[in-house]
């Protein structure tokens, strides 16, 4: 069974970072891209990066273009979204999900003074 | 930037009956397409990719088609647990984008 678990998500004040991780199991990691959405409180979906099962092909969402920084880890079947220069509209559940298929159940990233 | 456009915003149906929902992208996105259910405090579902190809364990009442811009979910006799929100995604060209969602309710 695939299982995506998130976590590392919490309250940061606008102008901090965070690390993201999305630890990966019952499936070939380094077989897949992986990605990263968010959902902000009562809003849509946003896809905001994937990467691609070596890590060599990245795309990042304008919105967090030279502020996110996806990576992977195949040896430890992790996934790893390091969040620079939060803002407020950074607030949101963010997913872990294995390409667009399968997806955790989210980390909820709290952005506020 | 692909936008994709889903209507109707708001959609009533009695149980039993056939919903239908539509998502537009503004250029052709080909078959790729995929449709979401999403549920209250809940991570998206996925039911179809591929515009057409229900994902594992989706029921049969849960249909997609369409190609290039238009396309469409239906589901086909409607289950008090049909109750969500629902997204289309393309992902033909990134940025990969959602529609706004259509939430389905039971009349």
């Amino acid at each position: 069974e695939v299982q995506l678990l998130e976590s590392g998500g919490g309250l940061v004040q606008p102008g901090g970072s965070l690390r993201l991780s999305c630890a990966a199991s019952g499936f070939t990691f380094s077989s897949y891209a992986m990605s990263w959405v968010r959902q902000a409180p009562g809003k849509g979906l946003e896809w905001v990066s994937v990467i691609n099962d070596r890590g060599g092909s990245i795309y990042y969402a304008d919105s967090v273009k030279g502020r996110f920084t996806v990576s992977r880890d195949n040896s430890k079947n992790t996934l790893y979204l390091q969040m620079n220069s939060l803002r407020v509209e950074d607030t949101a559940v963010y997913y872990c999900a294995r390409s667009f298929a399968a997806w955790g159940q989210g980390t909820l990233l709290t952005v506020s003074s | 930037e692909i936008v994709m456009t889903q209507s109707p915003a708001t959609l009533s149906v009695s149980p039993g009956q056939r919903a239908t929902l539509s998502c537009r992208a503004s250029q052709s996105v080909s078959s790729d397409l995929a449709w979401y259910q999403q549920k209250p405090g809940q991570a998206p579902r996925l039911l179809i990719y591929d515009a057409s190809t229900r994902a594992t364990g989706i029921p049969a009442r849960f249909g997609g088609s369409g190609s290039g811009t238009e396309f469409t979910l239906t589901i086909s006799s409607l289950q008090s647990e049909d109750s969500a929100v629902y997204y289309c995604l393309q992902y033909n060209n990134w940025p990969w984008t959602f529609g706004q969602g259509t939430k389905v309710e039971i009349k």
